[in-house]
């Protein structure tokens, strides 16, 4: 069965670093979208993207995030100088007729 | 604007007991609900998903939910829990019903099931 994957399965990075999260979402799946779970709190939307544009943003999903499909198969997140408040468990999704499909997720932790 | 309160952070039951995981919506639209399931370090999983056709909804694993308008819920339940169900519960909303969407997540229901 297809399956949306995501690298890596966890990343610790330092204040003020940039970070690259990774997303192979499934093969004929048109929309995509990056959704967080900070630690004993929701999964919150973040961001939605379809013909290689934003289709919305969340105000979480501030100057410092930004998405990118490089290449026809991957979706990325990137955040540019991480902060202490961008730890949290990031899920990528995406879907073709109806469902989200999600991601096992990547954990980011920022020292 | 909708919204998602799942009324339970945690959840114990006994294996071969029934589960009911507690979910009320608030929606401006005749939403989409769904519930996913969570494993220990593993992606969100659909469990069902109500689109307003049938109000009882059954979906994977014994699972099944039901659309009560009336009480704008959305409960989970299932005849006898198994080892296997321990896992998070996300109760889930979107206003839409095309493949775009954007969902809006309750807190989770930890199940904790006990030999």
């Amino acid at each position: 069965e297809p399956e949306v994957t995501q690298t890596p399965s966890h990343q610790v990075t330092q204040m003020g670093q940039e970070v690259i999260l990774r997303c192979v979402p499934i093969s004929n799946h048109l929309y995509f979208y990056w959704y967080r779970q900070i630690l004993g709190q929701k999964v919150e939307f973040l961001v939605s993207f379809y013909n290689n544009e934003i289709s919305e943003k969340s105000e979480i999903f501030d100057d410092q995030f930004s998405v990118e499909r490089p290449d026809g198969s991957n979706f990325t997140l990137k955040i540019r100088s991480t902060k202490l408040e961008d730890s949290a468990m990031y899920f990528c999704a995406s879907s073709g007729d109806y469902e989200q499909y999600f991601g096992p997720g990547t954990r980011l932790t920022v020292t | 604007a909708q919204s998602v309160t799942q009324l339970d952070s945690h959840v114990s039951v006994s294996e071969g007991t029934p589960v009911l995981l507690r979910c009320n919506y608030s929606s401006s639209y005749s939403p989409s609900l769904f519930w996913y399931v969570q494993h220990p370090n593993k992606g969100l999983q659909l469990l069902l998903k109500y689109t307003s056709a049938a109000t009882l909804v059954k979906g994977i694993n014994g699972f099944e939910a039901e659309f009560k308008k009336s009480e704008t819920s959305f409960h989970l339940t299932k005849p006898s829990a198994h080892m296997s169900d321990a896992a998070e519960y996300f109760c889930v909303v979107s206003d839409r019903f095309s493949g775009y969407s954007t969902l809006t997540f309750g807190k989770g229901t930890m199940l904790l099931v006990s030999p």
